[in-house]
């Protein structure tokens, strides 16, 4: 049964720093993984997916990279800002078919002006 | 473009009630649909999918059932609503040939 895993669980930082969120799982065997932001009260809004044969996506500010054999991947965020603030969440799909996502529980980003 | 919507924003039923939320999705044809679950203070849980009108999946047995009428509507259902059905509900849809899923707003469901 595939597992998702992200570290920290909560990140606050001062604006503009770089930042690096965690994510790991433990099958190695997924269709692909994608990274999605929610704020408070709202749905969930794609970032990036990174296909299980690529090594990472680039989003103007977001980089995402993945190590398929290791079961890990990192979002980094650079020079981040007030707006950023929200909750990260790491999903896999199996390669099973219909491409059914598994969730980490996220990392709630604070990032003070 | 393709749009999800969904509705209502936020309910508030009693035990015992029956519900029905709805999701529809425009811009797009023969869709993977998918309802899930965020409880507070947990992950989202995948509860139903479907990959074509009447073909529904259940993830996890509970008081909940799905339906598919049509191709870009998706119902989700409850004769008789328990308190441990509150949460927020989302629903998403994706198409080959990434599968990327993308999310609606999401109903807010509180069972009193």
């Amino acid at each position: 049964k595939q597992e998702v895993t992200q570290i920290p669980a909560a990140l606050s930082v001062p604006e503009g720093e770089n930042l690096v969120l965690n994510c790991s799982f433990t099958d190695s065997a997924i269709y692909n993984l994608q990274w999605f932001r929610q704020d408070p009260g709202k749905g969930l809004t794609s970032l990036l997916l990174i296909q299980s044969s690529q090594r990472e996506q680039t989003s103007g500010r977001l980089n995402a990279s993945l190590d398929k054999s290791s079961g890990r991947s990192t979002l980094y965020i650079a020079a981040s800002q007030p707006g950023d603030s929200a909750t990260y969440l790491c999903a896999v799909s199996g390669n099973t078919g219909f491409q059914k996502l598994v969730f980490g529980t996220g990392t709630r980003l604070l990032v003070s002006p | 473009s393709q749009t999800i919507h969904q509705w209502p924003a936020t309910l508030v039923q009693p035990v015992g009630s029956p519900l029905s939320l709805e999701c529809t999705v425009e811009g797009t044809s023969n869709p993977n649909l998918y309802w899930y679950r965020q409880a507070a203070g947990r992950g989202l849980q995948l509860l139903f999918y479907s990959v074509g009108i009447g073909q529904i999946s259940s993830e996890v047995p509970q008081n909940l059932s799905a339906s598919r009428p049509q191709d870009r509507q998706f119902i989700l259902s409850s004769k008789k609503l328990l308190l441990s059905d509150s949460g927020f509900y989302l629903c998403a849809w994706s198409a080959g040939p990434l599968y990327e899923q993308y999310f609606g707003p999401g109903t807010r469901l509180t069972v009193t």
